[in-house]
């Protein structure tokens, strides 16, 4: 069973401070690697994604990838209480027939003003 | 910017009726997918497809679904004799590559 595991939080962080979320999944043979953001009732919004170990920065996001450690990261600088959200990680393991995203159950993030 | 167009975007129906839920994904991408996520809970993979036929499906796909791509630019998902546990937002996604877009998702419920 491949699995994602995300910290359901929330995790509350002051405007302005580092938001730190993390992942890990559980299959070797994963290759590409997502972050999403989700609002309440919304669709998931790809944020950004990587595909080779070490850091990927994009604004104020920056996604981190250790495959030996199995393990993502998402740092979201300067938090604003916009990016109070669901943020998933999703990954993708080929497979001979596709290339379906698995996402993990999501970390619930609170910017407070 | 394209976007994946899904309607209705909810739809209330009574357990053991049939319904179709519509995605019109971007026109230059090439694979199709249908995920649902039921309230509270993660998002889950039902069904991949490309060249006009399913290339991956989940456990969850059993023969109460199926998927049609009927005229080139819609997508279908069919679920036979709806059951409350089908209860969940539906949501299409289409890519060229590993680009993901998500629709706007129907939300389904089974009363």
């Amino acid at each position: 069973q491949k699995e994602v595991e995300q910290n359901s939080g929330p995790l509350s962080v002051p405007e302005g401070a580092i938001a730190s979320l993390n992942c890990t999944y559980s299959d070797r043979g994963s290759q590409s690697f997502f972050w999403y953001r989700q609002y309440s009732g919304k669709s998931p919004e790809l944020i950004m994604f990587i595909y080779s170990n070490g850091d990927k920065e994009d604004g104020r996001f920056t996604a981190q990838l250790n495959k030996a450690s199995q393990y993502v990261s998402l740092l979201i600088r300067d938090s604003q209480p916009s990016d109070s959200a669901t943020y998933l990680c999703a990954v993708i393991t080929p497979s001979n027939s596709g290339y379906a995203l698995n996402f993990g159950k999501g970390t619930s993030l609170l910017v407070t003003p | 910017e394209p976007e994946v167009t899904q309607t209705p975007s909810h739809q209330v129906t009574q357990m053991g009726q049939e319904v179709i839920l519509r995605c019109v994904p971007i026109s230059n991408h090439l694979y199709f997918y249908w995920y649902r996520q039921i309230l509270g809970q993660k998002v889950e993979f039902l069904v991949s497809f490309y060249n006009n036929e399913i290339s991956e499906k989940s456990e969850i796909f059993d023969d109460q679904f199926s998927v049609e791509r009927p005229d080139g630019s819609n997508f279908t998902l069919k679920i036979r004799s709806t059951k409350l546990e089908d209860s969940a937002m539906y949501f299409c996604a289409s890519t060229l590559n590993y680009g993901y877009t998500f629709g706007s998702g129907t939300r389904l419920t089974v009363v």
